[in-house]
């Protein structure tokens, strides 16, 4: 079955950076997508941005753009999510999720299918 | 930029009621494009709806989504325990993007 293992918790001072893993297994890595979506405490779900495991074309949510990079690693099957200057609204618990999806008599669906649990990454100085 | 308003912010209902929840976008968004998740507490959401109606695998039929253009609707016919949660609707847009609604808590009256 598909799965999703992030990495651990993490704590950072302000202004550090932060790398969240997302280990997939279960289905061919490089046929789907990676969108990561994080969830301040009490908040509701943003979208961060999205990969393609195919050919690494990224796009990321304006908010985040010049300080959010997303890579795959396709020989472990890894997705990464690195963000840098880290402030205490960056405090949340990052999920990855595949983006799954299928296209039949010319219209396409896309959906998050599989999500990972969640990395807390908690900003605090 | 499309902006989704979910309504009620909570739902209050019991057991066995019917809960209907609501989605509004500000601008017209293909029904293809349309997905609604579920959050109980403390887990991952999880993929219930997509394509405004189309139950994803192993969904119950008791939940059911309807709608097109600017408005979209996720109802549950009748709830069962494990269906108080957090639910949010989904916007798959260009290039790719996508954007959630603020979601709608159902709880237990």
């Amino acid at each position: 079955q598909v799965q999703l293992v992030q990495s651990g918790p993490e704590v950072k001072k302000p202004g550090a950076s932060v790398r969240v893993s997302c280990k997939a297994s279960g289905y061919t890595f490089t046929n789907f997508g990676i969108a990561w979506v994080r969830q301040a405490p009490g908040q509701g779900l943003e979208w961060m941005g999205w990969i393609s495991a195919h050919n690494g074309d990224t796009n990321y949510a304006r908010r985040f753009q010049g300080r959010v990079s997303m890579t795959t690693d396709s020989s472990t099957n890894t997705a990464y999510l690195e963000l840098t200057s880290l402030q205490s609204d960056d405090t949340a618990v990052y999920y990855c999720a595949r983006r799954g999806g299928y296209c039949i008599s010319g219209v396409c669906y896309r959906y998050f299918d599989n999500w990972g649990r969640g990395t807390l990454v908690t900003v605090s100085s | 930029e499309i902006v989704l308003t979910q309504s009620p912010g909570t739902l209050s209902l019991s057991p066995g009621d019917r809960a209907t929840l609501s989605c509004r976008a500000s601008h017209i968004v293909s029904s293809t494009h349309l997905a609604w998740y579920q959050q109980r507490v403390g887990q991952a959401p999880r993929l219930l709806i997509y394509g405004a109606s189309r139950r994803a695998t192993g969904i119950p039929d008791r939940f059911s989504g309807s709608g097109s253009g600017t408005d979209f609707t996720l109802t549950i016919s009748r709830l069962e325990p494990e269906d108080f949660a957090v639910y949010y609707c989904q916007q798959y847009g260009n290039s790719p993007s996508w954007a959630f609604g603020q979601g709608t808590k159902v709880e237990i009256k």
